[in-house]
């Protein structure tokens, strides 16, 4: 495809359940990135990938959280016990490079409710 | 643990007029790129400002950055209604404070209606 595409769009989880959010990069883009978008703010960095290596899971919020991206295209950020608080948009980003002057190319985000 | 500030955080003007916002960051950095949102397009990158750059254009944006005052402003001149989003500023890390790390870190965002 020629952007990046998330799926699902939107999901609605109960309490306690697990989800799994998955992103399509650009193809051949090398890192890829999670944040995660409350209401109103701006995004907040949760994890990047190098190809395949996780080299950045600083802004992951607890350990019920988890990304992997296992062949260098397709990642899938997942979530256990999901909790009120996880509510947001969450979205992936793909640039062509390693280098430190990169334009992110952004999907439509997934939104999560947790009920 | 975000590290930009725009302002205003809410503008609204004519089409036709001028719009500048402005964002203010606190760490040294590698550079800063202004991002638009709206709930049809989604988050898309406008412009990248290296940190030896002090003025860039692109089209009928004009970004500048000062960082000995740690601060950009992006004007869009000639505003028409489909400029209606919210704008962002986001910082790559220096090198000497980030190594490998590409993350960008955001600010909360500008939200600019264009009235016709």
């Amino acid at each position: 495809g020629a952007g990046v595409s998330q799926s699902p769009r939107y999901k609605v989880a109960k309490r306690g359940q697990d989800v799994a959010l998955r992103c399509d990069p650009i193809s051949g883009h090398v890192s890829l990135f999670w944040y995660q978008q409350a209401l109103g703010q701006g995004p907040e960095f949760l994890t990047y990938f190098q190809n395949e290596a996780q080299l950045d899971k600083s802004g992951l919020p607890s350990d019920r959280f988890f990304a992997e991206r296992p062949e260098g295209s397709v990642s899938t950020l997942k979530i256990q016990r999901t909790q009120q608080e996880d509510s947001a948009v969450y979205l992936c980003a793909s640039s062509a490079t390693s280098g430190p002057y990169n334009e992110q190319f952004f999907g439509p985000g997934t939104r999560l409710t947790v009920l | 643990s975000q590290q930009g500030e725009e302002d205003p955080q809410a503008l609204s003007i004519q089409e036709g007029e001028n719009a500048t916002m402005n964002c203010s960051y606190k760490t040294s950095i590698n550079n800063l790129q202004w991002y638009r949102q709206n709930s049809g397009r989604g988050l898309v990158h406008l412009i990248l400002i290296r940190s030896n750059e002090r003025e860039k254009h692109s089209g009928r944006l004009r970004v500048t950055l000062d960082t000995s005052k740690k601060s950009s402003s992006l004007l869009i001149t000639a505003s028409r209604a489909a400029d209606t989003a919210s704008y962002f500023c986001a910082t790559g890390p220096s090198v000497e404070n980030a190594g490998n790390n590409r993350k960008l870190i955001w600010g909360l965002g500008t939200s600019l209606a264009v009235n016709p």
